[in-house]
């Protein structure tokens, strides 16, 4: 089974704090993806990265930053939270590279900024 | 401009009362379309990958149908544990990103 795992199932920070958000993947896929999803507005994707220390800007990157040292590890930063970053945060991860592939989602953080 | 989009918003059905799930999209050429359970507080769950139209696919009381402009989750006879939020989604033409739906909200009450 893909296993996609995610640091925190709930964070609160206050603003102007630096957050980590951390995801690791146990299958070996090549991509990895940071999305956050909100009440209306469905999941918009934030960062993504093909390969290790590669990253691409989403959709809604402002704010935001990512780091992939490492094949199964993606971080998504937020340097300087703020009350608008309060959110469902997913991480996803998939195989391949003909964009076809099947996304596996991890269990979520909540980050609420206050 | 890829676009999805899903109806109704909201569910509420019976135990045992069928009904189907749409979701429509424009695409400059479909190459794959997802179907994801989704818990309240949880990350969306792989249901089904559909890539051409007439193509079904089947798991317990759910059946996922695809034409050239929209797909169908049928749910036959859903219990309360099919309670969740389904999304669908495909991969943008020519960005590769995922275009997801912002989902229904099926509940199905005892």
């Amino acid at each position: 089974d893909v296993k996609v795992t995610q640091s925190s199932r709930y964070l609160v920070k206050r603003t102007g704090e630096k957050v980590f958000l951390e995801c690791v993947q146990d299958m070996d896929h090549e991509n990895m993806f940071w999305y956050r999803q909100d009440p209306g507005l469905g999941l918009r994707l934030i960062y993504f990265s093909y390969d290790v220390k590669m990253k691409e800007k989403g959709d809604i990157p402002e704010g935001y930053s990512v780091s992939r040292e490492k094949k199964e590890r993606f971080s998504l930063i937020l340097e300087s939270a703020s009350t608008n970053q309060t959110s469902m945060y997913l991480c996803a991860s998939s195989f391949g590279s003909t964009g076809q592939e099947t996304q596996y989602f991890g269990p979520g953080t909540r980050l609420l900024v206050l | 401009e890829d676009q999805v989009t899903q109806s109704p918003e909201a569910l509420r059905l019976q135990e045992g009362e069928s009904s189907s799930l749409n979701c429509s999209y424009t695409v400059s050429g479909l190459r794959g379309l997802f179907w994801y359970r989704q818990d309240p507080g949880k990350g969306p769950e792989f249901l089904f990958t559909l890539y051409s139209a007439g193509e079904e696919k089947e798991k317990e009381r759910l059946k996922a149908t695809l034409t050239k402009k929209e797909s169908f989750l049928h749910i036959t006879a859903p219990k309360p544990e099919d309670s969740a939020t389904y999304l669908c989604a495909f991969p943008s033409y020519n960005t590769d990103k995922l275009i997801f739906g912002t989902g229904t909200r099926l509940q199905v009450f005892p």
